[in-house]
């Protein structure tokens, strides 16, 4: 989806938070935000989604700017295992509107 | 509870074939959605089947389409294969395909057209 954006890589120390960024400037009041990471050869798994305030599951927590045209996925504490491609998402009707993808690599 | 399977996971076809790939959902699931994955394009939604009816369509040519059955399994044809449709094509399932569901994805299908 063009018009959601992410940088295409990352590199975070092990057991560091990571911020992971992305820009929907033309997400509309009902989308859903939501993320999902896809690890090499497989298909992309649920990290967190919501809708205008701030998310926390066990896995991350995902910040939502006011005017909702940014959101921030927060890895609390980096693992060897969160290296993926972490993708930010706009949900439309349940069509799911993927980022460009943010490339994570965790260094020990 | 099983996750979602994908058959085949590979395939080679030559241009001009068709095509179909088929999905199984997670039991209980009764929306499936199909997408398209390239290195150029990323990840790109194709359609969504909720009780065997298309509610949604993505930005796709008529080449593609899809069906889904009473028991919620999925196939997805593609006919008159062309270069382009060289993808990891994946499907997910979600148990209501509303917004907050969320979407179980299976491992997905590479095609491959010579």
């Amino acid at each position: 989806d063009a018009k959601t954006t992410q940088p295409n890589s990352m590199e975070s120390n092990e057991e560091e938070p990571v911020h992971l960024p992305c820009n929907h400037s033309t997400i509309s009041g009902t989308d859903y935000i939501h993320w999902y990471r896809q690890l090499p050869s497989q298909g992309p798994e649920y990290v967190i989604h919501g809708l205008t305030s701030n998310v926390n599951n066990r896995m991350a927590s995902l910040a939502i700017a006011e005017d909702r045209k940014s959101s921030t996925l927060i890895l609390h504490r980096a693992t060897l295992r969160d290296a993926a491609v972490y993708y930010c998402i706009r949900n439309t009707g349940n069509q799911f509107y993927f980022g460009t993808g943010t490339s994570l690599t965790v260094i020990p | 509870k099983a996750g979602v399977t994908q058959t085949p996971r590979y395939l080679i076809k030559t241009r001009g074939q068709q095509v179909t790939l088929s999905c199984s959902p997670i039991s209980g699931h009764r929306s499936v959605s199909w997408y398209q994955q390239t290195p150029g394009q990323g990840l790109q939604f194709l359609f969504e089947y909720f009780s065997e009816t298309q509610r949604n369509k993505g930005n796709f040519p008529g080449r593609f389409s899809g069906r889904q059955f009473s028991n919620s399994r999925s196939e997805m044809n593609v006919s008159t294969l062309e270069l382009g449709d060289s993808a990891l094509y994946l499907c997910a399932s979600s148990m209501t395909g509303y917004d907050t569901d969320t979407q179980y994805f299976g491992p997905g299908t590479r095609l491959t057209v010579l």
